[in-house]
C-alpha cells in the first residue's frame, strides 16, 4: 500500500477538455512532485512544490498548470492536451526538497487523449 | 548534465538464480536510490543507500554505494516470480543551492521463469 494517493487511477479526456488530477499525503511531508513516465521509459520530472510554493518548473507546456492548496495536497490541472501527453503522471513526496531524504510515489494516474 | 547508465537493459532469469545490476555515472551523487516497479502501480523504494562504502541489506536484496560516489549496484539473490518488474536506480544530487532533483536510469526490466 502507498502512503501517496492518487485519483483518478484512469482518465480519458479529449483534446478540449479540462480535467484535474489529484494526489494526497499525510506523511508530513513538505516536499511534493509530479512526474511524467511514458511507457518502458523512467519518469520525468515536471513541477517541484516546496512548503505550498512552486520550486521548480521543468520547462513543462502551460497546458498544464499543477498547484498546491495545503501541504497534503497536489493537483495537476489539464486543459488542450495533445496525445503525445498519454502517459502514467506519478505524484511523488519527501521530507524536504533539499537534503538526502528519498522520494515515495504514489500509483499514478493513466492518462489517455483522444 | 547529471545521467545514470543503467545496465543491463533486461533479464530473463530462471527461477532461483542469482540477478545483478548496476548503474554507473560521471557525476557524483550524495544518495543513492533502488526503485522496482510493477505494471499499473508506481516505483517503490527497495533500499536508499546514503554512505560511500555503504553495503545495505532488504530480505534477498543487497545494494552497495560505490566507493567514487559514481556507481551502485543491486543483487537479488534466490530469485521468485514476484520479483518480476523493472528496478530503477536513481540518484539523488544535490545543487549548489541545497535543493536536490532525483536522477533515474533507464531500468532494468526483469522477467524471471518458473
Amino acid at each position: 500500500d502507498t502512503e501517496v494517493t492518487q485519483t483518478p487511477k484512469h482518465l480519458v479526456m479529449g483534446m478540449t477538455n479540462k480535467k484535474s488530477l489529484k494526489c494526497e499525503q499525510h506523511m508530513g511531508h513538505r516536499a511534493m512532485y509530479w512526474y511524467k513516465q511514458k511507457a518502458k521509459k523512467p519518469p520525468e520530472l515536471m513541477f517541484v512544490y516546496s512548503y505550498e510554493k512552486l520550486s521548480i518548473n521543468e520547462s513543462v507546456p502551460s497546458r498544464f498548470s499543477p498547484e498546491c492548496p495545503n501541504s497534503s495536497l497536489l493537483n495537476l490541472h489539464l486543459h488542450a492536451l495533445q496525445p503525445e501527453d498519454s502517459a502514467l503522471y506519478l505524484c511523488a513526496s519527501s521530507p524536504r526538497d533539499w537534503g538526502n531524504q528519498p522520494q515515495h510515489f504514489g500509483d499514478g494516474t493513466r492518462l489517455s487523449i483522444l | 548534465g547529471q545521467q545514470l547508465n543503467q545496465s543491463p537493459q533486461s533479464m530473463f532469469i530462471q527461477e532461483g538464480e542469482d540477478v545483478s545490476m548496476n548503474c554507473t555515472s560521471s557525476s557524483i551523487f550524495n544518495t543513492w536510490l533502488w526503485y522496482k516497479q510493477d505494471p499499473g502501480e508506481g516505483p517503490v523504494l527497495l533500499i536508499a543507500l546514503y554512505k560511500a562504502g555503504e553495503l545495505t541489506s532488504n530480505g534477498r536484496l543487497t545494494a552497495q554505494f560505490g566507493i567514487t560516489r559514481k556507481d551502485s549496484f543491486l543483487n537479488i539473490s534466490a530469485s521468485i516470480p514476484s520479483d518480476v518488474g523493472i528496478y530503477f536506480c536513481a540518484g539523488l544530487f544535490i545543487f549548489s543551492g541545497g535543493y536536490n532533483k532525483l536522477i533515474f536510469g533507464a531500468g532494468t526490466r526483469l522477467a524471471v521463469h518458473p
